[in-house]
């Protein structure tokens, strides 16, 4: 069984660029989560979408965007690239929302704004 | 705000000493609690689920405790060895969905 992808692997963007990545599930999960993980600090939550609806969002501001597509597939975008926006993005996808649901995650997106 | 520390921030050991890594929580309410690994450059590896009804989850080697009222977590890796060596993190949960508050983990050397 596949584990979860990201695409691309690594990214290099000047400030003010966007940028997009791209999560694909393990088959048959629904629920997929971002998070960003920096060596200051550490891994934070971004947000979490479930059948193509974000449910929870961490504290980040409205340049970061994220979206879920019917086949579970996700996507989150960085507008207006700042330095501090340089980091590990990773993606975690699970069967559903849930207390007794292992999450998996993928091997990241490393991101390296100029 | 929700606060997860890990103790100690890092650990050497030589090869087949047993070890206990540390993870605190402030808000007792947690859902549920999940022990992960970290490679260099890697993504993160499951290594223990504890929903908030368990006490403790055991995998092979590793045996894991939920301590609700004192706000604890242990990771017990029994007779280690030098491919244990990674970064340790702690997740915490606080309701149904899957926002988790990671710990700044714990890095592990075991010393062939």
């Amino acid at each position: 069984k596949a584990g979860v992808t990201q695409t691309p692997r690594y990214l290099i963007k000047t400030r003010g660029q966007q940028v997009t990545l791209s999560c694909s599930p393990i088959s048959g999960h629904r629920s997929v989560s971002w998070y960003q993980q920096t060596p200051g600090q550490g891994l934070q939550f971004l947000f979490e979408y479930f059948s193509e609806t974000q449910r929870n969002k961490g504290n980040f501001p409205g340049r970061f965007s994220g979206r879920q597509f019917s086949n579970s597939r996700s996507e989150m975008n960085v507008s207006t690239l700042e330095l501090g926006d340089s980091a590990l993005y990773l993606c975690a996808s699970s069967l559903a929302p849930g207390w007794a649901d292992t999450q998996y995650f993928g091997p990241g997106t490393r991101l390296t704004v100029l | 705000k929700q606060e997860v520390t890990q103790i100690p921030a890092a650990l050497s050991v030589p090869e087949g000493e047993n070890l206990v890594l540390n993870c605190s929580f402030t808000d007792s309410a947690i859902y549920n609690l999940q022990w992960f690994r970290q490679d260099p450059g890697k993504g993160l590896t499951s290594l223990l689920l504890i929903q908030s009804s368990q006490r403790e989850q055991t995998s092979g080697r590793l045996n894991a405790s939920l301590d609700k009222s004192s706000g604890r977590s242990t990771l017990y890796i029994a007779a280690s060895q030098p491919g244990d060596s990674a970064t340790y993190l702690c997740a915490v949960s606080f309701g149904t969905g899957n926002q988790f508050y990671f710990g700044t983990g714990t890095s592990l050397t075991v010393i062939p």
